[in-house]
């Protein structure tokens, strides 16, 4: 069985453009969610999407969102970047089953870089 | 709050000896699932090891093994034999349904 894929694996953008990054899950899986990863901050969660809707969101600016296709592939988009936002991506794929069992399988990430 | 403390930023252990990574949670919820990562320099994050609330055993995957002690609430990470290619950052985490924290890490360098 496939893993989950992420796409590109590493971007390099500048100050104010915008970025989309995708993620494809694990075959089965519904449920997306979203990380960023920096040194200063560690992991901290952005977004999780189910079966297209947004179930629950971290506490990141309107600058980034998210979005689910119904073949559960899911993109993350930023825009107006700022040098702050560089940083590895994460998106984890699970059942979706919301309850304390649900796995999380993470896909390679991609590391941004804003100049 | 703090949800999941790891209190070692970094650990060193020799080649072919075990390490124990710590790991405390904090939660009122009685169902719950404790979950440890690796991850090598790469990035990708490496599921390890699952444990739920409810069981009454430890949860062991090959030279893995987790410490849970509930009263305690716990969830040391046991890795015994270790290998070079398991220097890398663990990471434990923990879901409370739908509700999913990590811990900070820490950073585990085998030597040879």
């Amino acid at each position: 069985k496939a893993g989950v894929t992420q796409t590109p694996r590493y971007l390099i953008k500048t100050r104010g453009q915008q970025v989309t990054l995708s993620c494809s899950p694990i075959s089965g899986h519904r449920s997306v969610s979203w990380y960023q990863q920096t040194p200063g901050q560690g992991l901290q969660f952005l977004f999780e999407y189910f079966s297209e809707t947004q179930r629950n969101k971290g506490n990141f600016p309107g600058r980034f969102s998210g979005r689910q296709f119904s073949n559960s592939r899911s993109e993350m988009n930023v825009s107006t970047l700022e040098l702050g936002d560089s940083a590895l991506y994460l998106c984890a794929s699970s059942l979706g089953l919301a309850d304390s069992t649900d796995t999380q399988y993470f896909g390679p990430g991609t590391r941004l870089t804003v100049l | 709050a703090q949800k999941i403390t790891q209190t070692q930023p970094g650990m060193f252990v020799q080649e072919k000896e075990a390490v124990t990574l710590d790991c405390t949670y904090d939660t009122s919820d009685p169902s719950y699932g404790l979950f440890w990562y690796k991850q090598p320099s790469s990035g990708e994050m490496i599921f390890l090891i699952y444990q739920g609330s409810y069981d009454q055993q430890n949860a062991t995957e090959g030279r893995y093994s987790l410490n849970f002690q509930k009263a305690r609430k716990s969830a040391n990470l046991v890795i015994s034999a270790s290998q070079l290619g398991d220097s890398a950052m663990y990471f434990c985490a923990m879901r409370e349904g739908d509700d999913m924290r990590f811990g900070a890490g820490t950073r585990l360098t085998v030597k040879p």
